[in-house]
């Protein structure tokens, strides 16, 4: 069993539509969280970063992190053509240094936001 | 754009041969990281350096090798390179205690025939 489960989609939804993209994880170390955008053929770009539980809102992004259940989201509200991407889910146990922080990813999940 | 780069782009290699890749950290930025993406499936941990040593390593043979130097700058050398090695590979800059803010450059696709 992978450390991170995430859905590879596709996904394919209409302009404008409500995403929630999710993961699961199996390791309860992992206190740092976050998503990432992959456009093909470029490299992850950041887009949320959650410490422990909780909800975090940037524009039309939100993330949601539930630690009891090993579960978070990312809802994207408004999709747009250009939100169309690979979507990463990243975790880590450590914030780095002499621990280091080694990010576990899930799959990605293919979106397509058709217009 | 993150100020992290890498080099080259792109890479075709040939089975058994050895290959260098390169990329510059964002400035500030003390603490680099190696990824291997495969087709179809999110980043792998190669290793991790801070303060030109590695503090970390996945689940790698010892023919995967790095180096950090002073200007934080890093290398990643594959030796005896194989056909299971093609991969995007990606280079993730942080700060020693930022491992929620990792920036990653645009990768170097390697291609072993």
């Amino acid at each position: 069993q992978k450390e991170v489960e995430q859905d590879p989609g596709p996904l394919s939804v209409p302009e404008g539509a409500i995403v929630s993209l999710n993961c699961t994880y199996s390791n309860s170390a992992f206190q740092y969280f976050m998503w990432y955008r992959q456009y093909s053929r470029k490299g992850p770009e950041l887009l949320m970063y959650t410490y422990s539980s909780g909800n975090k809102e940037d524009g039309r992004f939100t993330a949601q992190v539930d630690k009891s259940s090993k579960y978070i989201s990312l809802f994207i509200r408004d999709s747009q053509p250009s939100d169309s991407a690979t979507y990463l889910c990243a975790m880590s146990a450590n914030a780095g240094g002499t621990s280091y922080g080694k990010l576990t990813f899930g799959q990605g999940t293919i979106l397509t936001v058709h217009p | 754009e993150t100020g992290v780069t890498q080099s080259p782009t792109h890479l075709i290699k040939t089975r058994g041969q050895q290959v260098t890749l390169r990329c510059s950290s964002q400035s500030g930025h003390n603490t680099v990281s190696w990824y291997q993406q495969a087709l179809g499936q999110g980043p792998q941990f190669i290793f991790q350096y801070y303060r030109e040593e590695e503090n970390g390593r996945g689940n790698f043979p010892p023919r995967f090798s790095g180096l950090q130097f002073p200007n934080y700058s890093s290398e990643l050398n594959v030796n005896a390179l194989e056909l299971d090695d093609s991969a995007l590979y990606l280079c993730a800059s942080s700060t020693p205690t930022g491992v929620g803010e990792a920036f990653f450059g645009q990768g170097t696709r390697l291609t072993v025939v």
